[in-house]
């Protein structure tokens, strides 16, 4: 079945620094990947949709320069939290579309202090 | 636009009991809908999805959910629970066809009391 890793599982950074989030369709290729945001007990909110070769599609309220999203291949997509502050700490999870259904990662529990 | 509704943000059942978890939905235009689990600290795990299909969907671990267009719901059942069940567990809704980005619902959190 198709899977999709991301990585890393757990961070923990710096305030002022930057964290990449990878997210990678393991066994099939997908021109379109997602980005969501996990706050504790709330649900998944979707911050941009990732297009390959192509820039992202930001929803309203979420900062582009902030979340920068690279889908530089059909496999591949990353997320890189830019100078990371502790509001930013969060659940981030990336899910892809294949085989007619959406395959989530297994989500990055990131951390700022 | 597209929405889920799931009532009740905490279920609790005891071991064997019957599992209910209730989703409406809205939607435009036809829509694909899907019941993940969530486990702490990790992704979503597909347990079945309705794309137009039967109107009864079965999924893993003995879950099933019913499409229902005239009540706009698609409530998860499973007739006996158990204590592995525990878990969030979220609704969510796309339009069919393409590659349209997912709603989800607010999540329902099953405790299982043994």
């Amino acid at each position: 079945g198709a899977v999709v890793s991301q990585h890393p599982s757990r961070v923990i950074c710096k305030s002022g620094t930057s964290v990449k989030i990878e997210c990678r369709s393991l066994d099939f290729q997908a021109t379109t990947m997602f980005w969501y945001r996990q706050f504790p007990k709330q649900s998944l909110m979707l911050m941009a949709t990732s297009n390959e070769g192509s820039k992202a599609t930001y929803e309203q309220g979420v900062e582009k320069d902030k979340f920068l999203i690279n889908h530089a291949s059909l496999t591949l997509s990353t997320l890189t939290v830019t100078s990371a502050h502790p509001e930013d700490s969060s659940f981030y999870i990336c899910s892809a579309m294949g085989q007619s259904t959406y395959t989530f990662g297994s989500g990055t529990r990131l951390t700022v202090v | 636009a597209q929405s889920v509704t799931q009532l009740g943000s905490h279920v609790s059942v005891s071991e064997g009991a019957l599992v209910l978890l209730r989703c409406n939905y809205s939607s435009s235009v036809p829509p694909y809908l899907f019941w993940y689990v969530q486990y702490p600290n990790q992704g979503l795990q597909l347990l079945l999805k309705y794309t137009s299909a039967a109107t009864l969907v079965k999924g893993i671990n003995g879950f099933e959910a019913e499409f229902k267009k005239s009540e706009t719901s698609f409530h998860l059942t499973k007739p006996s629970a158990h204590m592995s069940d525990a878990a969030e567990y979220f609704c969510a809704v796309s339009d069919s066809g393409g590659y349209q980005k997912v709603t989800f619902g607010t999540g329902t959190k099953l405790q299982v009391i043994p």
